[in-house]
């Protein structure tokens, strides 16, 4: 199984700075099959990046995906208030999907 | 809009047995595959089960195999998990969605309770 380790675990920063968040896989994944979600408080996660790379619908442009291999990359280019959240990866291969544990965004 | 809402969830005692209903709308059910993922209290997400379009298709996380069984009816656009001989550590937030290499959209969730 693979297994997507994220860090940090916690990020503490400001609105207007900039983000940059890990995921790390034990093992190659294919960018067509990582990809990105956040989640606040009382409610359900929500698809920010797909493909890696690509944002989905009405996602803003501050958010950006990098990466391939085993090493991927959420970037949120200037905090805004709302973005305090908790952000997981996602893969999936061999019939199986598997999260990171989340990284924690918390307002400093 | 594309919508998925979930039913079912409460409060069973260990051994118990219960099922999740999603209901979906906005989009084409019957051309997606579908996943249920969970979410335990204050923890991360943990993907359960997929099911093909078609339903001929259909894996579980190692954690609920033999126990839970996904299915749908597509003509009535609803996505099911029986869960059968549950533990305490089945509790959690029950999430439905929608598959295109990854989840999107999410339902807000059902909430199951495994405790004596």
């Amino acid at each position: 199984e693979i297994v997507l380790t994220q860090s940090p675990g916690t990020l503490s920063l400001s609105p207007g700075e900039r983000a940059t968040l890990s995921c790390r896989a034990s093992q190659t994944v294919s960018s067509t099959y990582l990809a990105w979600y956040q989640q606040k408080p009382g409610q359900a996660p929500r698809l920010l990046i797909s493909g890696a790379s690509s944002r989905a619908t009405g996602i803003p442009d501050r958010f950006s995906g990098s990466g391939s291999g085993t090493d991927f990359t959420l970037t949120i280019s200037r905090l805004e208030p709302e973005d305090f959240a908790v952000y997981y990866c996602q893969q999936f291969v061999s019939s199986r999907y598997t999260f990171g544990q989340g990284t924690k965004l918390e307002i400093k | 809009q594309v919508q998925l809402v979930e039913s079912g969830g409460g409060l069973v005692k260990p051994g118990g047995s219960l099922r999740l209903s999603c209901a979906a709308s906005g989009f084409s059910f019957s051309d997606y595959y579908m996943s249920w993922i969970r979410q335990a209290p204050g923890k991360g997400l943990e993907w359960v089960s997929y099911i093909s379009s078609s339903g001929t298709t259909i894996h579980y996380a190692d954690s609920v195999k033999g126990r839970f069984t996904i299915s749908r009816d597509n003509a009535k656009k609803s996505l099911y998990l029986q869960m059968n001989s549950l533990r305490a550590e089945d509790t959690a937030v029950y999430y439905c969605a929608r598959e295109v290499n990854c989840f999107d959209p999410w339902g807000q969730g059902t909430l199951v309770t495994v405790s004596s």
